[in-house]
């Protein structure tokens, strides 16, 4: 079975520092990973994936990830926190091989940036 | 639809009383699901429809709960006999079928059982 962990559920950091919030995952096939944002009162917005390919990707937002096979993570990064990243961000993965189509979740991350 | 449609955004009830909420995906994807967020808490998958397979159930609660898509577009979320517990934002996604597609989210549908 698949599952995702996200173990901060809070992450402060300083405007204009550099931010991550971590994700690692399980999946017995390969992992496609997702994530995204959700803004108060909003639905979830997707920010970025992986599938496969180069371990770096970037999304919106200037955000990207990081897949580290070894390490079973993928943590979202950005260079430059800004006051509006502010948010919920939620790490999914889906088990690429095994034909569902099934996305598990994290509990998600709350970040704030503090001005 | 440009986006997933879901309806109605906010709905209060009584306890005991069944509730229907709606889903209406992006044109043309074939796969639909239906995530719950209680306060505080992360996304609990409940179930997904995929074209004209069975769908994957494993998610739902109890068997209050209950959903259906009609002709491979819009689906309804139905909870009988609501409770106290019950209360949280229902999210629905969609998505094509396509190798490393993505799911799109819908706004959400606010159930506050009273």
């Amino acid at each position: 079975a698949q599952s995702v962990a996200q173990p901060e559920d809070q992450v402060n950091v300083a405007e204009g520092n550099p931010l991550t919030v971590k994700c690692t995952y399980s999946v017995s096939g390969n992992p496609y990973l997702f994530w995204y944002v959700q803004y108060p009162n909003r639905g979830l917005q997707f920010l970025l994936k992986y599938i496969t390919g180069d371990n770096l990707v970037k999304g919106s937002y200037g955000f990207e990830a990081e897949f580290n096979k070894s390490q079973t993570s993928f943590h979202l990064k950005k260079p430059s926190a800004l006051v509006s990243d502010s948010a919920l961000y939620f790490c999914a993965v889906r088990d690429g091989s095994s034909g569902t189509y099934k996305y598990i979740f994290g509990t998600g991350t709350r970040l704030k940036v503090l001005a | 639809g440009a986006g997933v449609s879901q309806s109605p955004s906010n709905k209060v009830t009584e306890k005991g009383k069944d509730v229907e909420l709606r889903c209406d995906p992006i044109s043309g994807h074939t796969a639909l699901y239906w995530y719950r967020q209680s306060l505080g808490q992360g996304l609990e998958f409940l179930i997904y429809f995929q074209g004209n397979s069975a769908p994957d159930k494993s998610g739902l609660p109890s068997d209050r709960f209950s959903a259906e898509r009609t002709g491979g577009s819009v689906s309804t979320l139905t909870i009988q006999r609501t409770q106290q517990e019950d209360s949280a934002v229902y999210l629905c996604a969609s998505s094509n079928t396509g190798w490393g597609n993505t799911i799109y989210f819908g706004e959400g549908s606010w159930l506050t059982v009273v």
